[in-house]
């Protein structure tokens, strides 16, 4: 039990939609990242946010975008759903850095698996 | 980021010590080594962090060498519950929140 929580944990969509995925994190916790995760391959960071501004993107495009809010909740929307968006979308809480070692642990939520049709 | 190899798959058996090696050649100096554990359809779980020499916790050990270019994970007598994807990443302990992962290692537990 990580106290990182998704919802909803399945979600079908047809392609050409629009999809909100939610998280909250650790009581906290300032740091919040998603990920997606397509089947057989390892977690690929989409974007951070620290204290309700993005503090990092990786190689997604724009139509990714996320929100988080001061009561540790955020989310993750997706623009125009591509088949390939079929994936399980992770968020991962931390907090701030104190100290040199286990200060960067990410607390993972179960995620949400995504079937685009 | 430094990049890291690891075997794709790895089997073992119930009550065995399991060692999965890491290569991260490029690893730069403020980089740490960290392993996550996935088990299907969770999240992965951090188990282990380092920086060099050997750490031990509770339920693993991590042994890095003195020039830091590859890392060990040792998971002590193994069961059923183990099976698992282990990923090994390495970076900088401030930006690690925004984690490269590789494609890890399937380790399966047999009985």
């Amino acid at each position: 039990e990580t106290g990182v929580t998704q919802s909803p944990t399945h979600l079908i969509k047809t392609r050409g939609q629009q999809v909100t995925l939610r998280c909250s994190s650790q009581s906290g916790h300032n740091t919040v990242s998603w990920y997606q995760q397509a089947l057989g391959q390892g977690p690929q960071f989409i974007f951070q946010y620290y204290r309700e501004e993005e503090n990092g993107r990786g190689n997604f495009p724009p139509r990714f975008s996320g929100l988080q809010f001061p009561n540790y909740s955020s989310e993750l929307n997706v623009n125009a759903l591509e088949l390939d968006d079929s994936a399980l979308y992770l968020c991962a809480s931390s907090g701030d850095r104190q100290g040199a070692m286990r200060d960067t642990e990410a607390f993972f939520g179960q995620g949400t698996r995504l079937t685009v049709v | 980021l430094a990049k890291t190899t690891q075997p794709i798959s790895m089997d073992s058996y119930e009550g065995q010590e399991v060692n999965i090696t890491c290569s991260h050649n490029n690893i730069a100096t403020n980089d740490y080594i960290t392993w996550y554990q996935q088990f299907p359809s969770q999240g992965p779980r951090f188990i282990i962090q380092g920086y060099k020499t050997k750490v031990t916790n509770e339920v693993a050990s991590l042994f890095i060498p003195a020039d830091r270019k590859s890392s060990t994970l040792s998971l002590p007598r193994v069961s059923l519950s183990d099976t698992a994807v282990y990923y090994c990443l390495v970076g900088d302990a401030g930006s690690a929140r925004q984690l490269t992962f590789g494609s890890g290692t399937q380790l399966t537990v047999l009985p």
